[in-house]
C-alpha cells in the first residue's frame, strides 16, 4: 500500500501569511494526487486535483505542485476563512489512502 | 445539484453488522466510481471503499477486507456498505462521496453529510 507523510501537522500562521504543505507519497504516484480542505463539523472540501489543477470554484490563492512522490499545497495569503484541516490523498491505486492531516492555526 | 444522503449507522455491539446506504441524485449516478471514507472521532480520513462505475474494480482498505462489501444500485441510484464483525476500532462518521472524474476512480467530489457508525456493547 501506498504510504503518505504529511508535514508539518500543526502550523501557526497569520492572516496574509504564505503558508506551505507538504506530502510525501511512500512510491510515485505520478500526478495521482489531490488536496482537501476540513473545517470543523463540515464534510472535507476537495481543492486541488490532478497534483496541480484547481477545483471550480476555489481561490486562486490555494495551488498544488509536485509529481511522483513530493507534492506541496501552498495558500498565498492566508484568509480567516483559510483556517482548517488540510488532507492529501493518493489515487494512483487501490487502497487510496489520506495523509494524516495538517491543522492550520491562527497565530 | 449533487446530493449524497447517507443513512444506516446506529449504535451496534461489536460482532454484529450494519448496513449502510447513500442515496445519489442530482448527476448520472452509473457514470461515476463511488466511494466510502470514515473519520473517526477527532482522527484523520481514512478511505474505507471504493466501487467503479459498473462494479468492475472494487477496492477496500486493509483494515476492513474480508469484513466489508461495497455495493452499489444504479437503478436505484444507490450505494451500500455492508459491514460484518463490526469492532469498536470501526466507530467513525461514514461519509459518501462521488468520484470527481468521469468513468474513473480518483478524488471526491462532493461528499455527503455521513452517518455514524458507534459500535460498543
Amino acid at each position: 500500500d501506498i504510504q503518505m507523510t504529511q508535514s508539518p501537522s500543526s502550523v501557526s500562521a497569520s492572516v496574509g501569511d504564505r503558508v506551505t504543505i507538504t506530502c510525501r507519497a511512500s512510491q510515485g504516484i505520478s500526478s495521482w494526487l489531490a488536496w482537501y480542505q476540513q473545517k470543523p463539523g463540515k464534510a472535507p472540501k476537495l481543492l486541488i486535483y490532478a497534483a496541480s489543477s484547481l477545483q471550480s470554484g476555489v481561490p486562486s490563492r490555494f495551488s498544488g505542485s509536485g509529481s511522483g512522490t513530493d507534492f506541496t499545497l501552498t495558500i498565498s495569503s492566508l484568509q480567516p476563512e483559510d483556517f482548517a484541516t488540510y488532507y492529501c490523498q493518493q489515487a494512483n491505486s487501490f487502497p487510496f489512502t489520506f495523509g494524516q492531516g495538517t491543522k492550520l492555526e491562527i497565530k | 445539484e449533487v446530493q449524497l444522503v447517507e443513512s444506516g449507522g446506529g449504535l451496534v455491539q461489536p460482532g454484529r453488522s450494519l448496513r449502510l446506504s447513500c442515496a445519489a441524485s442530482g448527476f448520472t449516478f452509473d457514470d461515476y466510481a463511488m466511494h466510502w471514507v470514515r473519520q473517526a472521532p477527532g482522527k484523520g480520513l481514512e478511505w474505507v471503499s471504493g466501487i467503479s462505475w459498473n462494479s468492475g474494480s472494487i477496492g477496500y482498505a486493509d483494515s476492513v477486507k474480508g469484513r466489508f462489501t461495497i455495493s452499489r444500485d444504479n437503478a436505484k441510484n444507490s450505494l451500500y456498505l455492508q459491514m460484518n464483525s463490526l469492532r469498536a476500532e470501526d466507530t467513525a462518521l461514514y461519509y459518501c462521496a462521488k468520484d470527481a472524474q468521469w468513468l474513473a476512480t480518483s478524488w471526491f467530489d462532493p461528499w455527503g453529510q455521513g452517518t455514524l457508525v458507534t459500535v460498543s456493547s
